[in-house]
C-alpha cells in the first residue's frame, strides 16, 4: 500500500508570493491533517479535513488555507509569503476519527 | 502554551543499552498517545501508541509506560542499536473526532558503538 505522497518535495519562493502544496493520502484514508515543522517551534498543527470539510484549525493566520477534494486529496495554500513561513510542511492521513495518523515526507519550503 | 513536555532534549546511549524518553501532559482530555520516529529528510513515522486504559504496551524492543494519575508517559527502547539514532517525538490527541496531534519538542537520540 502506497504511503502519503506530498508534492513537491522542495520549493523556493520569494516574499509576497503564494504557494500551493499537495498531499495524496493513503488509499482509503478520508482524514488529512497538515502540520508545520520548524527548528524553533517544532511540530505545529495547521488544520484537518475529513470528507471535504475542515473540522479543526490551528493558530495560524488566515494566509494559511486548505481544502480537500472528493478523492480525499488535499492542498494547502499560503498567500503573501513571509520569511518566517520557511519550514517543512507535513501532511498526515488517517482512516478517520480515532485512526492512527501516518505522515508523508513533507514539502521543504524556503522563502528568500 | 506547551501542553506536552518532553525530556531530555538529547540523549546518548551506548549500543545495547536502554534509551528512555519521558513526556508529561496537562490536558486530561487527551486519550491517545503515540510516539513517532523521524530520520533526517523524512517525515515522522508512527512507532507505537497507547490509550490511557492500559499502563504498558510493548512492541518488539519498544515499550510505552503510561501513568494516568501522574499524567506522564515514557518510551523505552531496549537493546538500543545505531539504527535507532533518530529524533523521537511524543504526542497526544484529544477525544474522539478530534484529529489534532499535540507534539512534544523532540529528543535527538544517538546510539554509540
Amino acid at each position: 500500500k502506497a504511503g502519503v505522497t506530498q508534492t513537491p518535495r522542495y520549493l523556493i519562493k520569494t516574499r509576497g508570493q503564494q504557494v500551493t502544496l499537495s498531499c495524496s493520502p493513503i488509499s482509503g484514508h478520508r482524514s488529512v491533517s497538515w502540520y508545520q515543522q520548524t527548528p524553533g517551534q517544532g511540530l505545529q498543527f495547521l488544520f484537518e479535513y475529513f470528507s471535504e470539510t475542515q473540522r479543526n484549525k490551528g493558530n495560524f493566520p488566515g494566509r494559511f488555507s486548505g481544502r480537500q477534494f472528493s478523492n480525499s486529496r488535499s492542498e494547502m495554500n499560503v498567500s503573501t509569503l513571509e520569511l518566517g513561513d520557511s519550514a517543512l510542511y507535513l501532511c498526515a492521513s488517517s482512516s478517520g476519527p480515532s485512526g492512527s495518523q501516518h505522515f508523508g515526507d513533507g514539502t521543504r519550503l524556503s522563502i528568500l | 502554551q506547551q501542553q506536552v513536555k518532553q525530556s531530555p532534549q538529547s540523549l546518548i546511549v551506548q549500543k545495547g543499552g536502554i534509551s528512555i524518553i519521558n513526556c508529561a501532559y496537562e490536558n486530561t482530555a487527551f486519550d491517545y498517545f503515540p510516539w513517532y520516529q523521524q530520520f533526517p529528510g523524512k517525515g515522522p513515522a508512527l512507532l507505537i501508541a497507547i490509550r490511557p486504559d492500559v499502563s504498558e504496551k510493548k512492541e518488539g524492543r519498544f515499550t510505552i509506560s503510561f501513568n494516568k494519575s501522574a499524567k506522564q508517559f515514557s518510551l523505552h527502547i531496549m537493546d538500543s542499536q545505531p539504527g535507532d539514532s533518530a529524533t523521537y517525538f511524543c504526542a497526544a490527541r484529544g477525544i474522539f473526532g478530534n484529529e489534532k496531534l499535540t507534539f512534544g519538542t523532540g529528543t535527538r537520540l544517538t546510539i554509540i558503538p
